[in-house]
């Protein structure tokens, strides 16, 4: 079955920056799309990006533009969203999340990534 | 950016009833070319990521229950739960994947009565 196993939870200062993995299995990776959702403490759902797993390419939401890589591995079947200069407003949980396309619904979801920041 | 917009934030149903949730968005995401609502449907339990319900506004995904349903088009759909069971208690998301940003509705929360 279709599984996306995320990298654990992070605590960062204000202005590191974090990478967060999350490596799938069960299907063939580079014939999806890979999103990246954040769900800060009592907000709705946030899309920050997609990438393409097999041709790498990618889109970004406008608010993260600055400050948001997303990048895959396809030998080792996982996507990174990587964000910069982290503010308290970045404490969430992140998700990835599988699309057959950039252009469709999320069908699987990994289990999240609570990143904190703190001074 | 698509504003999607849900309504009630909450409800409280007793089981068994039926469960109405209504998602409104600032533009069409009908798609005229293929003639698709680029419109779906998440379930998050507590504890738990979102879970897939319905794409294309009404097709229900592989092995959901037929009691949840999934109606409208252009601006204005709809989500129906026919009889509420006690697993169903959740926040429920409609989200546009029609333009980038993909935005989701402020969620609404179903409640046992």
């Amino acid at each position: 079955q279709v599984l996306l196993v995320q990298s654990g939870p992070e605590v960062k200062k204000p202005g590191a920056s974090v990478k967060v993995s999350c490596k799938a299995s069960g299907y063939t990776f580079t014939t999806y799309a890979m999103n990246w959702v954040r769900q800060a403490p009592g907000q709705r759902l946030e899309w920050m990006g997609w990438i393409n797993a097999d041709n790498d390419n990618t889109r970004y939401s406008q608010k993260f533009q600055d400050r948001v890589t997303i990048t895959r591995d396809t030998s080792a079947s996982t996507a990174y969203l990587e964000l910069y200069s982290l503010k308290s407003e970045d404490t969430a949980v992140y998700y990835c999340a599988r699309a057959a396309s950039g252009w469709d619904a999320f069908d699987s979801w990994g289990q999240g990534t609570l990143v904190t920041v703190s001074s | 950016d698509i504003v999607m917009t849900q309504s009630p934030d909450s409800l409280a149903v007793s089981l068994g009833e039926r469960a109405t949730i209504n998602c409104r968005s600032s533009q069409s995401v009908l798609y005229s070319s293929n003639n698709k609502n680029y419109l779906a449907w998440y379930q998050q339990k507590p504890g738990q990521p979102p879970k897939l319900l319905i794409y294309w506004a009404s097709t229900r995904e592989s092995g959901v229950p037929d009691r949840f349903s999934g109606s409208g088009s252009g601006t204005d759909f709809t989500l129906t739960i026919s009889s509420l069971q006690a697993e169903d208690l959740a926040v429920y998301y409609c989200q546009q994947h029609y333009s980038t940003p993909h935005t989701f509705g402020q969620g609404t929360k179903v409640e046992i009565k």
